[in-house]
């Protein structure tokens, strides 16, 4: 089956540079994606990976490697506003179903 | 002010009972999701839709039934034949399928469903 894999939680101080990963078990899909859901709220789009290699998006930085079936969303210069859970996210070929991680919580201390 | 409205944002139901949970967009938006998130879990694909009058099964169909009778509209029913409903439900919408662009999802603001 399809699965993509991510840490439960991950936490950090003010500051800092954390790195969120995701290794996955699917057959084809069109890119890499990372969302953002803080607590109650809905998931919002945070970047996007096509191809192998990093993507800069401000603070946040993306990377895929299909070879090694893995990416990660690099944050850095945390805030504590960046406390939130954090899932990445692949589009199938030829179902058009987009489907998530298991989502990691960041949390970030003062 | 274009988006997507999800209601009701809090239910509660008793055992047994169907209830249907709407999803409105004004986006214009061709494809819309139903997801389903537990608390301190990711979000799990119960149904899709890519165009008016036809949908898709996602990863936990069972219990759940769906309608596409407009392009605005795609709601939810949680019947009494899921055995476990309480969670988030969350809808979303996409504009369009992109070989190569990030087939970004627009989410609203999800419904919470309690099973008393």
């Amino acid at each position: 089956g399809q699965s993509l894999e991510q840490p439960s939680e991950v936490t950090a101080v003010e500051g800092a540079i954390v790195q969120i990963n995701c290794t996955y078990q699917t057959s084809g899909f069109y890119g890499l994606s990372w969302y953002q859901q803080h607590d109650g709220g809905a998931p919002t789009f945070l970047s996007y990976n096509a191809l192998d290699g990093l993507e800069e998006t401000g603070r946040f930085s993306s990377f895929l490697s299909r070879s090694d079936s893995y990416g990660y969303l690099l944050l850095q210069e945390l805030q504590m506003k960046d406390s939130a859970s954090y899932f990445c996210a692949v589009f199938l070929y030829n179902t058009d179903k987009l489907i998530f991680g298991t989502g990691t919580r960041l949390q970030v201390f003062p | 002010d274009g988006g997507i409205t999800q209601s009701p944002k809090y239910l509660f139901r008793k055992e047994g009972q169907n209830v249907t949970l709407s999803c409105e967009q004004n986006l214009n938006h061709d494809a819309m999701y139903w997801y389903r998130q537990d608390p301190g879990q990711g979000l799990r694909l119960i149904y899709y839709s890519q165009i008016v009058n036809d949908f898709q099964k996602g990863d936990i169909a069972e219990g759940y039934s769906v309608s596409r009778e407009k392009k605005e509209s795609f709601p939810l029913t949680v019947t009494s034949a899921q055995k476990n409903p309480t969670a988030f439900y969350l809808c979303a919408t996409q504009r369009d399928k992109a070989r190569t662009g990030a087939n970004v999802l627009t989410f609203g603001a999800g419904s919470r469903l309690t099973v008393l």
